[in-house]
């Protein structure tokens, strides 16, 4: 299986900050990387796919990039409602295994 | 609206099986695939297989392969995973969400989870 893995695991940041979360898989996957925002007790949100493409709907402070093996996730300008965990998840091999997840915090 | 609804939460003994349901909305059933993904209390989301709503072809984990069956009723519009003998290991939540076939780009609807818990 690939392996996704995610740093940091947590993040305190400040509402206006600008902040990264990167993913890296264990093999080549191309740009084929989602990621997904999910608060406590809720289901995953979908917002980008092929690894720099915004869902429908998605504020432009949200960006994703890379390829290959190497991936970020940046929001410019943190705001109230974007804390909460960040997962990445590769599908260009079954099984689509996703990383561990980074908790964005408060600080 | 497009939307994805499962069945509620369940208790379970160990040796147990359960069935899930997830009942879709707002979209051409067919037209889409549905993925099972679970969580367990803590840990990272983890993709269990789909199912091709179209033709009924499934995929699954190798970890999964054996123990969890999913199928789909396209009349109702409605997905299942059933996943047999369970243990304390598989208490979590399972969600299903949708995605595009041929090409599959991410999840991007999602079912509000379903609550397993397996205790004796």
């Amino acid at each position: 299986d690939i392996q996704m893995t995610q740093s940091p695991s947590t993040l305190s940041a400040s509402v206006g900050d600008r902040v990264t979360i990167t993913c890296r898989a264990s093999q080549s996957i191309n740009i084929w990387l989602a990621w997904y925002q999910q608060k406590p007790g809720r289901a995953p949100k979908f917002l980008i796919y092929k690894a720099s493409t915004l869902e429908t709907g998605v504020p432009s402070r949200f960006s994703g990039h890379g390829t290959g093996t190497d991936f970020t996730l940046t929001i410019s300008s943190l705001q109230p409602d974007d804390f909460a965990t960040y997962y990445c998840q590769q599908y260009h091999t079954y099984p689509y295994t996703f990383g561990q997840g980074t908790k964005l915090e408060i600080k | 609206q497009v939307q994805l609804v499962q069945s509620g939460a369940e208790l379970k003994k160990p040796g147990a099986s359960v069935k899930i349901s997830c009942k879709a909305s707002g979209f051409i059933f067919s037209n889409y695939g549905i993925h099972w993904v679970r969580q367990a209390p803590g840990q990272r989301l983890e993709w269990m297989g789909w199912i091709n709503s179209g033709n009924g072809e499934t995929k699954y984990s190798q970890k999964f392969q054996g123990r969890v069956t999913i199928s789909r009723d396209t009349s109702a519009y409605t997905a299942f995973m059933e996943v047999h003998g369970l243990s304390s290991a598989d208490t979590s939540v399972f969600y299903c969400a949708r995605g595009s076939y041929p090409y599959f780009y991410g999840l991007d609807v999602w079912g509000q989870g379903t609550t397993v818990t397996v205790s004796s």
